[in-house]
């Protein structure tokens, strides 16, 4: 059974920092990964998707990563902005189609 | 104009009832799912729906149930509401098909609360 973790739950940094989000799922057997942002009472936007053959996707300030064999992903994130501040979830995309998602890491960036 | 939509936004409502929650995508997908989050903010998929047939359905009580009268609907009805069906409820909708297609896109929510 596929679970996905989430490290850290929270997270809190000054503004302009780089920061790591870290994501690890049990079962290697995945068909893509995918980053999602939620701001509270709204849904999840997509940020970015990894196909399982890719290493790494980028947009803008973000740079996602995957490492199947490991079963881990990790979202990087240059200089943060308090806009910046939402709920990260990292889910995977199994080759049923069902999408498993992480709890989620809390960030906040302070101004 | 919103892609996928959800009605209610919130409904409160007491044990026992029964209720609705429509959702519409106005994207051109194939696909459509309804996820539920708990109060520990975990996302779980519920069903998914693909050309109005059911293709994913978790191990979630019969007292719901999906209907998909078209491709753009996907509705869940419940019923004999109980205390721990509380959660926000998330409607979502993708293309089908390989890479990028796979992105699924999310409406706002429906926040039920059982009293």
């Amino acid at each position: 059974k596929q679970e996905v973790t989430q490290i850290p739950a929270a997270l809190s940094v000054p503004e302009g920092e780089n920061l790591v989000l870290n994501c690890s799922f049990t079962d290697s057997a995945i068909y893509n990964l995918q980053w999602f942002r939620q701001d509270p009472g709204k849904g999840l936007t997509s940020l970015l998707l990894i196909q399982s053959s890719q290493r790494e996707q980028t947009s803008g300030r973000l740079n996602a990563s995957l490492d199947k064999s490991s079963g881990r992903s990790t979202l990087y994130i240059a200089a943060s902005q308090p806009g910046d501040s939402a709920t990260y979830l990292c889910a995977v995309r199994s080759n049923t189609g069902k999408l498993i998602f992480g709890q989620g890491t809390t960030l906040q960036v302070k101004p | 104009d919103t892609a996928v939509s959800q009605t209610p936004k919130y409904l409160v409502t007491q044990m026992g009832n029964d209720k609705s929650i429509k959702c519409e995508q106005n994207l051109g997908h194939d696909t459509m799912y309804w996820y539920k989050q708990d109060s520990k903010k975990f996302l779980k998929i519920m069903f998914s729906y693909n050309n109005k047939e059911l293709i994913i359905n978790e191990t979630v009580p019969n007292r719901f149930s999906p209907k998909s009268p078209d491709k753009a609907h996907l509705n869940l009805h419940i019923n004999s509401l109980e205390l721990g069906d509380s959660a926000v409820y998330f409607c979502a909708s993708s293309q089908g098909g390989g890479g990028a297609k796979n992105i699924q896109y999310f409406g706002a929510g429906t926040r039920l609360s059982v009293l």
